[in-house]
């Protein structure tokens, strides 16, 4: 299956600052990454689909100008939250899907938000 | 809405058999997913089902029964790195996969 890197793995910022992660498909060209959101203890949220050359759809409720999606090549999408709050803090994963008929996610290890 | 039911939480022994029940109400369907999810890291795929009946992988099986809304994980043999959360997680009608809230589940020695 895709291989896919997430990276930073841990970070800790201050209030106010913004915060990229990135996302890279390693061994597929993918069109489309899903970006997630997981609060502890609870299940995978799905933030937005980011597409390749174009804009990123956003799920209800994520602010499109808060959590900014940029997927400007086949193996790499960006997030970047802006102005982070301690309420950002979160574990937030990547995923692909090498569009099979099972629909198979794979998963990028994840980045953890801490913002003080 | 959509709805996905799974416990929150299961204890069970090392070397025994568990069972991961999930239910779901949703609109459409076109397959339900198992993935495995250590504490800090990202899911890993499970399992697929998309017809009824009993999808087995080494110690891991699933079993769906779509008329039913119904699917369970058999863990067998059950290891100690097992420990871990399951997450059940259905394809609706638009292809959105929809994800229960994972059950937390526990091996004591």
């Amino acid at each position: 299956g895709a291989v896919v890197s997430q990276h930073p793995s841990w970070v800790i910022c201050k209030s106010g600052t913004s915060v990229k992660i990135e996302c890279r498909s390693l061994d597929f060209q993918a069109t489309t990454m899903f970006w997630y959101r997981q609060f502890p203890k609870q299940s995978l949220m799905l933030m937005a689909t980011s597409n390749e050359g174009s804009k990123a759809t956003y799920e209800q409720g994520v602010e499109k100008d808060k959590f900014l999606i940029n997927h400007a090549s086949l193996t790499l999408s960006t997030l970047t939250v802006t102005s982070a709050h301690p309420e950002d803090s979160s574990f937030y994963i990547c995923s692909v899907s090498e569009g099979t008929d099972t629909g198979e996610l794979f998963f990028g290890e994840g980045s953890r938000l801490t913002v003080l | 809405g959509q709805n996905i039911d799974q416990p929150t939480e299961m204890t069970a022994t090392e070397g025994a058999i568990v069972q991961i029940n999930c239910t779901y109400q949703t609109s459409g369907f076109n397959g339900l997913f198992w993935y495995q999810q250590h504490a800090g890291e990202a899911p890993t795929f499970l399992s697929y089902n998309v017809l009824d009946g009993l999808e087995e992988k080494g110690r891991f099986s699933s079993f769906l029964s779509r008329s039913k809304g119904y699917s369970y994980l058999l863990l067998k043999e059950l290891q100690m790195k097992d420990s871990a959360s399951y997450l059940c997680a259905v394809l609706d009608s638009n292809y959105q996969l929809i994800w229960g809230a994972g059950t937390k589940l526990i091996i004591k020695p």
